[in-house]
């Protein structure tokens, strides 16, 4: 497509519940990204795919965060038994090989809200 | 990666320039600047990216001096299109990992 496509674009769910959050990149780019914005806050790295394989999954903040890729395109990020902290925009971000900075180009996100 | 200390927020009205500035003394030989902008509700989209000395594109300026330990993104003509949080960067170009601080609150008013 032309754009990074997240989705859903918002997501309540209940403490305890598993959710997924999909994107999809830029069709070509190889590098993609996930990123987590809470309220008021920075953008905080999560997880850096090359290809299928993940590099630097630094950023997953606990064992409940996991995320794959298939195909070198559509990345899932998980979250299993969703807490109240988990409550944030969850910003994905592709680029044509990962090696220039400029070349970022992000999703609108994903609002997800754990009540 | 070398850290950024830009302001917290600013105020600006319709046509002035907005001037913001970051700083970053530890900032490595290799290192570029890159600044990002975010409206709410979106993701951020990259504004402009530069080395050293003056880099000019049809959004923004941005300005290094040339000890490098700022860097100043400079917006002429604000409107109101351009409240949104204003990011300074910097990182080796090819580093795959972007870490963004919290960014500039850039308010225009009428």
């Amino acid at each position: 497509g032309a754009g990074v496509s997240q989705s859903p674009s918002n997501k309540v769910t209940e403490k305890g519940k598993d959710v997924e959050l999909r994107c999809d990149p830029i069709s070509g780019h190889t590098a993609l990204y996930w990123y987590r914005q809470s309220l008021g806050q920075g953008l905080e790295f999560l997880i850096y795919f090359q290809g299928n394989s993940a590099p630097d999954k630094s950023g997953l903040p606990s064992d409940r965060f996991s995320a794959e890729r298939t195909g070198g395109s559509v990345s899932t990020l998980t979250i299993q038994r969703t807490q109240q902290e988990d409550s944030a925009v969850y910003l994905c971000a592709s680029s044509v090989t990962g090696g220039e900075i400029y070349g970022y180009t992000f999703g609108s996100g994903t609002r997800l809200t754990v009540v | 990666l070398a850290k950024t200390t830009q302001p917290i927020s600013m105020d600006s009205y319709e046509g002035q320039e907005v001037n913001i500035t970051c700083s970053h003394n530890n900032i490595a030989t290799n290192d570029y600047i890159t600044w990002y902008q975010q409206f709410p509700s979106q993701g951020p989209r990259f504004i402009i990216q530069g080395y050293k000395t003056k880099v000019t594109n049809e959004v923004a300026s941005l300005f290094i001096p040339a000890d490098r330990k700022s860097s100043t993104l400079s917006l002429p003509r604000v409107s109101l299109s351009d409240t949104a949080v204003y990011y300074c960067l910097v990182a080796l170009r090819g580093y795959s990992t972007l870490t963004f601080g919290k960014g500039t609150m850039l308010l225009v008013s009428p």
